[in-house]
Parts: structure tokens; C-alpha cells; sequence
């Protein structure tokens, strides 16, 4: 059974610019959720998405926005980077976040410059 | 929000040596779940453990839920076994994650 793969593995993004990001979930999980690792904050949730609804979002600025498709892929997008957007990406899919645990993929490294 | 503390920040073992790592979180949760993160960024699950005490090969963890605490245990530690741990609470569909322990085997 594949995992969670993201999409791309590494992104170099000048400032100003917008990004999206992919996530493809394990199949049949329908809960697709985001996070944020940076050395300084840790790991932060963005948001999280079950058959296409947003159930929960993180307290980051607009500029971060993202969507579930009727698959299940999910997209982040970034609008507008700065340099403190500069972080590793995860993404992380449940087949129900509370009964079953989360899977994460292998993450996209975003780098501002 | 919930909050989640891990202990130690930072553990430096020889090879063969056993660990306990500790995560301790502030409100009734759902389900908590232990990670490595591995050097390319990946976080790896190793246990699903809202609550008893589950064992895989040389690890195993125990959540005691009334008390809001969750311990992981490491035996005869290999280089392999370093990184970072990170303990991660669900609630309101999201985790929220501890700074983690970094964990240095020496050979």
C-alpha cells in the first residue's frame, strides 16, 4: 500500500513569489492535515481537511490557504512568500483523526530566498 | 490549547544502553501517537498509544491517560536509534506536538 507522498521534495521560491504544494493521501483516507517545522518554531499545524471541508485551521496568515479534492489529494498553496516561510512542509493523512492515528509523508522543503 | 512538554531536550547514550523519554500534556486528549523524525525529515510512527502499553521489537510505550503522561522506552540502543523523538496529542482534528528529544547513540 503506498504512503503519503508529497510533491515536490524540494522547492527554492524567491520572495514575493506564490507556491503550491501536493499531498497525495494512503487510499481511502479521507483526513488530509498540514504542518510546519522550522528550527525555531517547531512543528505547527496548518490546517486539516475531511472530503473536501476544512474542519480545523492553525493560527497562521491568510497568505496560507489550501483545498482537498474529491480524491482526497490536497494542495497548500502560499501566497506572497517572505523569508520566514522558509520550512519543511508535512503532510499527514487518517482514515479518522480520532480513532486512528496519522501517517505522514516525507515532506517538501520550501526555501525562500 | 493542549499543551505538550518532552523530556529530556537532549539524551546522549552509548551504544547498548537503555532510554526512557518522557511526554507529559496538559488536557484529556484522544490519542497520542510517538514519531522519529529521520534525518531527511520524515517523521516515522512508532506507536499509536492513547492509552496501556504496546511493544515493537526493542521499543514500547506506555500512556497513562488519567495522568496525562506517556513514556518511551529504548533497550540496548543502536546508532541507528538517533534523531529526534517527538511526541505528538490529537484533539479538535489536529496534533499537537512536543519540541521533542534528541537522542544521540554512541558508538
Amino acid at each position: 500500500k503506498a504512503g503519503v507522498t508529497q510533491t515536490p521534495r524540494y522547492l527554492i521560491k524567491t520572495r514575493g513569489q506564490q507556491v503550491t504544494l501536493s499531498c497525495s493521501p494512503i487510499s481511502g483516507h479521507r483526513s488530509v492535515s498540514w504542518y510546519q517545522q522550522t528550527p525555531g518554531q517547531g512543528l505547527q499545524f496548518l490546517f486539516e481537511y475531511f472530503s473536501e471541508t476544512q474542519r480545523n485551521k492553525g493560527n497562521f496568515p491568510g497568505r496560507f490557504s489550501g483545498r482537498q479534492f474529491s480524491n482526497s489529494r490536497s494542495e497548500m498553496n502560499v501566497s506572497t512568500l517572505e523569508l520566514g516561510d522558509s520550512a519543511l512542509y508535512l503532510c499527514a493523512s487518517s482514515p479518522d483523526t480520532t480513532l486512528y492515528g496519522y501517517t505522514f509523508g516525507s515532506g517538501t522543503r520550501l526555501t525562500v530566498v | 490549547g493542549i499543551q505538550v512538554e518532552q523530556s529530556p531536550p537532549d539524551l546522549i547514550l552509548q551504544e547498548g544502553a537503555n532510554s526512557t523519554l518522557r511526554c507529559n500534556f496538559s488536557d484529556s486528549v484522544n490519542n497520542l501517537q510517538w514519531f522519529h523524525q529521520n534525518p531527511w525529515g520524515q517523521l516515522i510512527n512508532l506507536f499509536y498509544i492513547p492509552s496501556g502499553t504496546k511493544q515493537n521489537g526493542r521499543l514500547s510505550a506506555t500512556t497513562v491517560a488519567t495522568e496525562r503522561y506517556s513514556l518511551l522506552y529504548i533497550s540496548s540502543s543502536q546508532t541507528t536509534d538517533s534523531g529526534v523523538y517527538f511526541c505528538a496529542v490529537e484533539g479538535n482534528e489536529k496534533l499537537t506536538f512536543g519540541t521533542g528529544t534528541r537522542l544521540t547513540i554512541i558508538p
